[in-house]
């Protein structure tokens, strides 16, 4: 089956900085890599996604890249600010599969 | 902005009880999941369900699990006899298609606690 794997566990950055969430990913069938934010108490809200047929999306300071050759896959965000902190979870699927495959979250801080 | 609602919000109950844990998914949605999430851990998929049945199941989602939709609206995951490591946090998702043109909307969660 999928396996995903993200790093880091733990990111702090100061407000500003850029922050960046590395995934990697085994099953060379998924195509649909969805990135959620999870605030605490709260479920996953997907943020951003792509899909295998691009190699990178952008929405305002979000931004994710893919490289389907190395099976890998990012996520961008600029001018980070405190209401960025949360634990952000990458994901992967497959075409017309109900299953999403989750990364073990990433615990992003940023400093004011 | 259409929502999935989850209850109850927590539950404790004792080992070996029978829990049952609701979600009213998006109303014109088609797919409905639940994932699980120990605290401080990744979130795994435990099942997903489509046209009245289940279409996909983990090796969570042994016996002890069941789901149903028993009215249209609702969509319940039921744990039969409950164990201490049942105890996580329960989301349930809904999605308008499925794979990588189904944006998945997840509710708030349900906090089961089992002693």
């Amino acid at each position: 089956g999928e396996n995903v794997e993200q790093h880091p566990s733990t990111l702090s950055v100061q407000e500003g900085d850029s922050a960046v969430i590395k995934c990697t990913y085994s099953d060379s069938a998924s195509n649909y890599f969805p990135w959620y934010k999870q605030e605490l108490g709260k479920g996953p809200q997907l943020i951003i996604d792509i899909r295998s047929n691009v190699g990178e999306k952008k929405d305002q300071r979000i931004a994710v890249t893919l490289n389907k050759t190395a099976k890998h896959f990012s996520l961008h965000i600029t001018e980070t600010q405190p209401e960025d902190s949360a634990v952000y979870f990458c994901a992967a699927s497959r075409a017309n599969a109900g299953k999403s495959t989750f990364g073990d979250g990433t615990t992003l801080t940023v400093k004011p | 902005e259409p929502e999935v609602t989850q209850t109850p919000s927590h539950q404790v109950t004792q080992m070996g009880q029978e829990v049952i844990l609701r979600c009213v998914p998006i109303s014109n949605h088609l797919y409905f999941y639940w994932y699980r999430q120990i605290l401080g851990q990744k979130v795994e998929f435990l099942v997903s369900f489509y046209n009245n049945e289940i279409s996909e199941k983990s090796e969570i989602f042994d016996d002890q699990f069941s789901v149903e939709r028993p009215d249209g609206s609702n969509f319940t995951l039921k744990i039969r006899s409950t164990k201490l490591e049942d105890s996580a946090m329960y989301f349930c998702a809904s999605s308008l298609e499925q794979g990588n043109t189904g944006e998945l909307f997840f509710g708030e969660g349900s906090r089961l606690t089992v002693l």
